[in-house]
């Protein structure tokens, strides 16, 4: 497609229980990086990849968060027993190459998800 | 590591006032440099973007220049609408290692009002 899709728009759960969250990119474009939106405005990359291969994975909280790209799939990133600091909204985003870091990303809708 | 900083918001303008959002980076080699803005209860869209030192950015009345010898992309527009009211965000993409990822200010809230 010619946006990055992403569901559910939004997602409630209760302190403990899993999330997951899904990303189409763009299609031909190589690289998805998944960001996290606290307090409002403060951005925090979590995860890139390249296809179906991660590609920087820094911004990764290891112990409950994961996150795979499949072929034929869309992208998912799974909060296992979530924490109220969880609570964000999770941004997806696509770019067709990282040759010369000039290509620009493209971001979706975004995912709210909300810990009670 | 690789940091950008922005003005505090939020900026309250009156329609066809002058902006002006200051922000300036720390990184090592010659990053991208990008504004992005953020509607309420939206993605981020690309405003603006440099890939190297000098270049100006610019797109729907908006305006900003690579400045190595500051650091600095800070973002103008000649007059303001009260559509322009958002959240904007300035960033860079790092070169080298970096892996890509973009690294957010902590974005500058505008308010336009009639």
């Amino acid at each position: 497609g010619e946006e990055v899709a992403q569901t559910p728009k939004h997602l409630v759960r209760g302190e403990g229980q899993k999330a997951k969250l899904y990303c189409a990119p763009i299609k031909g474009h190589s690289y998805v990086f998944w960001y996290q939106q606290v307090l409002k405005n403060e951005f925090k990359f979590l995860i890139s990849f390249q296809n179906e291969n991660v590609f920087d994975e820094t911004g990764m909280p290891k112990e409950r968060f994961s996150a795979k790209c499949l072929p034929n799939s869309p992208c998912s990133l799974e909060i296992q027993a979530t924490k109220l600091e969880d609570s964000a909204v999770y941004f997806c985003a696509s770019s067709q190459s990282n040759t010369g870091f000039t290509y620009e990303q493209y971001f979706g809708p975004g995912t709210r998800l909300t810990v009670t | 590591g690789d940091s950008v900083t922005q003005m505090e918001g939020p900026v309250t303008l009156s329609e066809e006032a002058f902006l002006t959002i200051n922000c300036t980076y720390t990184a090592t080699g010659y990053p991208s440099l990008f504004w992005y803005v953020q509607y309420p209860g939206e993605g981020l869209q690309l405003l603006l973007k440099a890939t190297k030192a000098d270049d100006k950015g610019s797109n729907k009345g908006f305006e900003a220049t690579y400045r190595k010898e500051t650091t600095s992309f800070h973002l103008e527009k000649g007059s303001v609408q009260v559509s322009d009211s958002a959240v904007y965000f300035c960033a860079l993409r790092g070169r080298g290692n970096q892996g890509g990822k973009l690294i957010f200010g902590q974005g500058t809230e505008l308010s336009v009002k009639p």
